[in-house]
């Protein structure tokens, strides 16, 4: 099966940059994905790699490594609306998304 | 404006009754999603429609019955509901050749007493 490993917290202070890593095991998959929730939220996605390296979409990055099974996303900047859960997702041939065990990351001032 | 709506937000009901949560989307997605997110926040696919047809169904008790009439619509009907189902479930969609990048509704969420 597929599986998806995330720190379950992480804290920063504003306008600092964080990383909040994924490591995962599956047999295939096209591509890594991110998504935000707020509390009382939806999921929102935020970032998409389906080849090795980085991708950058503002103040969000996002890095994966197939050799290494393992992805992170980069939040620079950070602001106090950025507080959120962060899940990072494989997708691949079977049309759905394995979401991983999702990273709380609290923004402090 | 709204893009995946659901309703209704809240359900509270007691054990044993028969629900329904329904979902639209207005994107022109093709395939239609069903997620249970669990009081730890853990997202688990449920079912997955591609134009009205059933494609995943993750092994979720036969008590979740989906039905997409079209494939704008994917309401999901829960039978003798249990305290277990007490979570809150979310609608999904994308387009079929980009199921990484999906878009949720604002989820309902199921209280079951």
């Amino acid at each position: 099966g597929q599986s998806l490993e995330q720190p379950s917290e992480v804290t920063a202070v504003e306008g600092a940059i964080v990383q909040i890593n994924c490591t995962y095991q599956t047999s295939g998959f096209y591509g890594l994905s991110w998504y935000q929730q707020h509390d009382g939220g939806a999921p929102t996605f935020l970032s998409y790699n389906a080849l090795d390296g980085l991708e950058e979409t503002g103040r969000f990055s996002s890095f994966l490594s197939r050799s290494d099974s393992y992805g992170y996303l980069l939040l620079q900047e950070l602001q106090m609306k950025d507080s959120a859960s962060y899940f990072c997702a494989l997708g691949g041939a079977t049309n759905k998304l394995i979401f991983g065990t999702g990273t709380l990351l609290a923004v402090q001032p | 404006d709204t893009a995946v709506s659901q309703t209704p937000k809240y359900l509270v009901t007691q054990m044993g009754n028969d629900k329904s949560i329904k979902c639209e989307q207005n994107l022109g997605h093709d395939t239609m999603y069903w997620y249970k997110q669990d009081s730890k926040k853990f997202l688990k696919i449920m079912f997955s429609y591609n134009n009205k047809e059933l494609i995943i169904n993750e092994t979720v008790p036969n008590r979740f019955s989906p039905k997409s009439p079209d494939k704008a619509h994917l309401n999901l009907h829960i039978n003798s509901l249990e305290l277990g189902d007490s979570a809150v479930y979310f609608c999904a969609s994308s387009q079929v050749k980009e199921t990484d990048t999906q878009y949720f509704g604002p989820g309902t969420r199921l209280t079951v007493l």
